[in-house]
C-alpha cells in the first residue's frame, strides 16, 4: 500500500524564522501529485501548496515553498518568515492511483507552533 | 470559491443511536469523501463516492455506511453509535477530472462525541 510519512509529530519555530517540515512518500507511479494542507486550531483544512511530479521546478506560494526530490521520494515544506497565524497541523498528501478516483493518502501530520 | 459544508460542528450522541452526518458541496464536484481524524493517526478514509448512488469502501468502513442520492450531498451514517466512534469527521470533495489535479476541498468538520 502507498504510504506518506511525516517524521516530525511536533515542531516549534520563533516568529520571523524559517522552518522546514519533512515528508516522504512511497509510490510506484511515474506521475502523481503531492500536497501540503494546513489545519489551524478549530478551523478548516485548507490547501497550502501543490506539486505535480512531472514538473522539475519546486512549487512556491508566497512564504511557502517545497523541496521536491523525486528520486528520494521526498517532499518537504519550507515556511519562511514564520507568522503566528502559521500555527497549525500540517498534513502532507499524495495521490493514490490504486484503482481509486482521485483519492489522497495523508501523513499523520506535524503540529507546528510559532512562538512570539 | 468551493464551499463544503457539514450539518453540525459539534454533536453528542448516546451509544446505540443512529447518527447522520451530512455534507454538501456547491461546486458540482464528482467525488466526495468521508474521513475520520484522530490525534496521532492523521486522516483515515471511511468511504468515498465518485458518482451519485455509487460508493466505495475506504480503509476503515466498519460500523459506517453512506448515502449519495444527489450529486451535491454525501451522508455518513453510524448505524449504532459506539464510544470508539468518538472522533472528528471531515468531509471533502474534488472535481474528479481524469488526470488530476485532485486537490480536495474540506468541510469544517463535525466533532462527534458518543457517550
Amino acid at each position: 500500500a502507498q504510504t506518506v510519512t511525516q517524521s516530525q509529530p511536533e515542531m516549534s519555530v520563533q516568529e520571523a524564522e524559517t522552518v522546514t517540515l519533512s515528508c516522504t512518500y512511497d509510490t510506484s507511479e511515474n506521475n502523481y501529485y503531492l500536497f501540503w494542507y494546513k489545519q489551524p486550531p478549530s478551523r478548516q483544512m485548507i490547501l497550502v501548496i501543490r506539486q505535480e511530479a512531472y514538473k522539475q521546478q519546486n512549487a512556491t506560494e508566497n512564504r511557502f515553498s517545497v523541496n521536491f526530490q523525486k528520486a528520494a521520494k521526498s517532499f518537504s515544506l519550507k515556511i519562511s518568515d514564520s507568522q503566528l497565524g502559521d500555527t497549525a497541523m500540517y498534513f502532507c498528501a499524495s495521490t493514490d492511483y490504486g484503482g481509486s478516483q482521485g483519492n489522497l493518502i495523508f501523513g499523520k501530520g506535524t503540529k507546528l507552533s510559532v512562538k512570539p | 470559491d468551493v464551499k463544503v459544508t457539514q450539518s453540525s460542528r459539534y454533536l453528542v450522541k448516546r451509544t446505540g443511536e443512529k447518527v447522520f452526518l451530512e455534507c454538501v458541496q456547491d461546486m458540482d464536484h464528482e467525488n466526495m469523501f468521508w474521513y475520520r481524524q484522530d490525534p496521532g493517526l492523521g486522516l483515515r478514509l471511511i468511504y468515498f463516492s465518485y458518482d451519485v448512488k455509487m460508493k466505495e469502501k475506504g480503509d476503515i468502513p466498519e460500523g459506517y455506511s453512506v448515502s449519495r442520492e444527489k450529486k451535491e450531498r454525501f451522508s455518513l451514517i453510524l448505524e449504532s453509535a459506539s464510544t470508539n466512534q468518538t472522533s472528528m469527521y471531515l468531509c471533502a470533495s474534488t472535481l474528479g477530472l481524469a488526470g488530476g489535479p485532485y486537490e480536495q476541498y474540506f468541510g469544517p468538520g463535525t466533532r462527534l462525541t458518543v457517550t
